[in-house]
């Protein structure tokens, strides 16, 4: 069974950082890319940044682009989410997805990490 | 970036119904567009990819047709159970992936 478990959300001031950990399995992590995608509260689904199999190839929103960097680990079948520079329109919750080929659909998808940016 | 349009923003229908939402994109995305379904409180759930091709265990009610800019997807008769925003997506002109703005399916 597929399972996607975020972790590392929270509440944080502008300019601040934090890092979210996505820890996957029950599938070859390392075939596959993995993506971020963020819902703001009451609205919709943006997507953040997606990241390939080996790691080598990376891509982000124009909203992040400069301030969050993705990476993996697949060793420890584990993606990140380094967020720097934090602002209020941050704010979200934010879900790893799998990708079920390529880059796109997005079949698994974990039950999100909240970050809350604010004073 | 393209835009996904859906419409409409919010569909009142009763079970049994039949309920069709639609996504148009601002330029063409072939066939490379998804459909996921989000309940309150939960994750989005993959329902069609490539505009018509159900996901493992989507019931047979729910269904996807379009191409290039227009897109439908279809719930023959709806359950109580798929009440919920529906969003669709598209990869084919990207980075950025895009999201449709939702519509919610209500009694």
């Amino acid at each position: 069974e597929v399972q996607l478990l975020e972790s590392g959300g929270g509440l944080v001031q502008p300019g601040g950082s934090l890092r979210l950990s996505c820890a996957a399995s029950g599938f070859t992590f390392g075939s596959y890319a993995m993506s971020w995608v963020r819902q703001a509260p009451g609205k919709g689904l943006e997507w953040v940044s997606s990241i390939r199999g080996s790691g080598d190839t990376t891509y982000y929103a124009d909203s992040v682009k400069g301030r969050f960097t993705i990476s993996r680990d697949n060793s420890k079948n584990t993606v990140y989410l380094q967020m720097d520079s934090l602002r209020a329109e941050d704010t979200a919750v934010y879900y790893c997805a799998k990708a079920w080929a390529g880059w796109y659909p997005l079949d698994y998808w974990g039950q999100g990490t909240l970050v809350t940016v604010s004073s | 970036e393209v835009v996904l349009t859906q419409s409409p923003a919010t569909v009142s229908l009763s079970p049994g119904e039949r309920a069709t939402l639609s996504c148009r994109a601002s330029q063409s995305v072939s066939s490379f567009l998804a459909w996921y379904q989000q309940k309150p409180g939960q994750a989005p759930r993959l329902l069609i990819y490539d505009a018509l091709h159900r996901a493992t265990g989507i019931p047979a009610r729910f269904s996807g047709s379009g191409s290039g800019t227009d897109f439908t997807l279809t719930i023959s008769s709806v359950e109580p159970e798929d009440f919920a925003v529906y969003f669709c997506q598209q990869r084919a002109i990207w980075p950025p992936i895009t999201f449709g703005q939702g519509t919610r399916l209500e009694i």
